[in-house]
């Protein structure tokens, strides 16, 4: 069974660029999170989605913004990037609600310049 | 302004001796409590989980065990092996409801040969 995939794993954009993130999960999973993790603030959760529904959201700018498809597949947008978005940006899949077992993928890894 | 990385507390242990990981939470109305461990390059990969309503459980050579008197949750690994370096997170789900985990800053383990 194929993991959770994210797309790309590296870029760089400079401050005031946009930039959109791809995540696909595991086949079957219907759960999909995203998280920011820096050396600064460590892991920090952003949005989950859930059947196409936002179902929560972290405490982000509204430049963070997501949406998920009718297969699942997740992206996340950052518009007017700033210096300190430079991060990886985490994807997670789950098939139960509640537990806490997600499981990631690799990440995205941005860097603003 | 410009951000302080966070300081990972370390822990060194030999190989082939047990491994103590704690933790700190905050909220005592959180339902799931889960260990995580992330390896240089990867996200982070689910270990094991404990329901509120428990004190311990158990999984293959990792125990984890949760006081909630004191706010207090820990990883225990037997027969620590070269392939458990990483680094170690706790988290919380708050809602049973969600997949939104509240992360540690984690603990870097180090296992030397």
């Amino acid at each position: 069974k194929a993991g959770v995939t994210q797309t790309p794993r590296y870029l760089i954009k400079t401050r005031g660029q946009q930039v959109t993130l791809s995540c696909s999960p595991i086949s079957g999973h219907r759960s999909v999170s995203w998280y920011q993790q820096t050396p600064g603030q460590g892991l920090q959760f952003l949005f989950e989605y859930f059947s196409e529904t936002q179902r929560n959201k972290g405490n982000f700018p509204g430049r963070f913004s997501g949406r998920q498809f009718s297969n699942s597949r997740s992206e996340m947008n950052v518009s007017t990037l700033e210096l300190g978005d430079s991060a990886l940006y985490l994807c997670a899949s789950s098939a139960r609600t509640g537990t806490g077992e997600l499981f990631f993928g690799e990440g995205s890894r941005l860097t603003v310049l | 302004g410009e951000s302080v990385g966070l300081h990972l507390p370390t822990l060194s242990v030999q190989e082939g001796d047990n491994s103590i990981i704690n933790c700190a939470y905050s909220n005592s109305a959180s339902d799931y409590f889960i260990w995580y461990k992330q390896e240089s390059g990867k996200g982070p990969q689910f270990i094991i989980d404990i329901r509120s309503n428990m004190d311990k459980r158990q999984g293959q050579r990792v125990t984890v065990l949760l006081n909630k008197t004191v706010k207090h949750l820990s990883l225990q690994i037997a027969a620590t092996q070269p392939g458990d370096s990483a680094v170690y997170f706790c988290a919380e789900n708050m809602s049973g409801a969600t997949n939104k985990l509240i992360f540690g800053t984690g603990t870097l383990l180090a296992v030397q040969p």
